[in-house]
């Protein structure tokens, strides 16, 4: 079944760093979305990306999509302490009826 | 800004006791979404709901679970016979488009089953 795939599995950066997530997924999908969550929590929605877009940005978020290899990467840039959390790519494929494929997540640390 | 409740934030039960998870999805979303997230593991897709009946399940998704939206507002999961790996997070979801739109989760009910 067609399923997202995050690496690395655990990042840990400093304060101000950038960090780089990426996401691979199996088959043809209609939108890709990079969700948050803070341990223990819901799921914050970060960002959507089309499969006809190639990149989107939302502050200081950076998400790129290349559907010829199945795969996305989000980039947060001058990180924070306070984005330490698990981020998770979720796939909706072109001919589903709505449902998320999400993946394994990666946890971010973030030292100050 | 719309969001998503949820109630109870946690709910304790004895394996074998029913449950039922409420959800308040946004109110001018069509397509209700259940989740679970089993403790250290991904979130895994249960059900959706569209115009009063289910449009698609999971596997996971067998008799012991059911899902129904009694008024305009609410959404709920019931679980019949609760066992001790239904113990999982569980999140609603909502949208208004479900292939175009963002899905809106809820901030998740912890069911612990004892």
């Amino acid at each position: 079944s067609q399923q997202g795939e995050e690496d690395p599995q655990a990042l840990s950066i400093q304060e101000g760093e950038n960090a780089t997530m990426n996401c691979s997924y199996k088959t043809s999908i209609n939108n890709l979305q990079w969700y948050r969550q803070n341990s223990g929590r819901g799921l914050v929605h970060l960002i959507l990306i089309r499969s006809n877009e190639r990149e989107k940005h939302s502050g200081r978020l950076r998400v790129t999509l290349d559907t010829s290899k199945k795969s996305s990467s989000l980039l947060i840039t001058a990180s924070r302490a306070a984005d330490t959390a698990s981020y998770f790519c979720a796939t909706l494929r072109g001919s589903t009826l709505g449902r998320l494929y999400f993946g394994r997540g990666t946890q971010l640390t973030v030292w100050p | 800004e719309p969001e998503v409740t949820q109630t109870p934030s946690h709910q304790v039960t004895q394996m074998g006791q029913e449950v039922i998870l409420r959800c308040v999805p946004i109110s001018n979303h069509l397509y209700f979404y259940w989740y679970r997230q089993i403790l250290g593991q991904k979130v895994e897709f249960l059900v959706s709901f569209y115009n009063n009946e289910i449009s698609e399940k999971s596997e996971i998704f067998d008799d012991q679970f059911s899902v129904e939206r009694p008024d305009g507002s609410n959404f709920t999961l019931k679980i019949r016979s609760t066992k001790l790996e239904d113990s999982a997070m569980y999140f609603c979801a909502s949208t208004q488009d479900r292939l175009t739109d963002t899905q809106y989760f809820g901030p998740g009910t912890r069911l612990t089953v004892l």
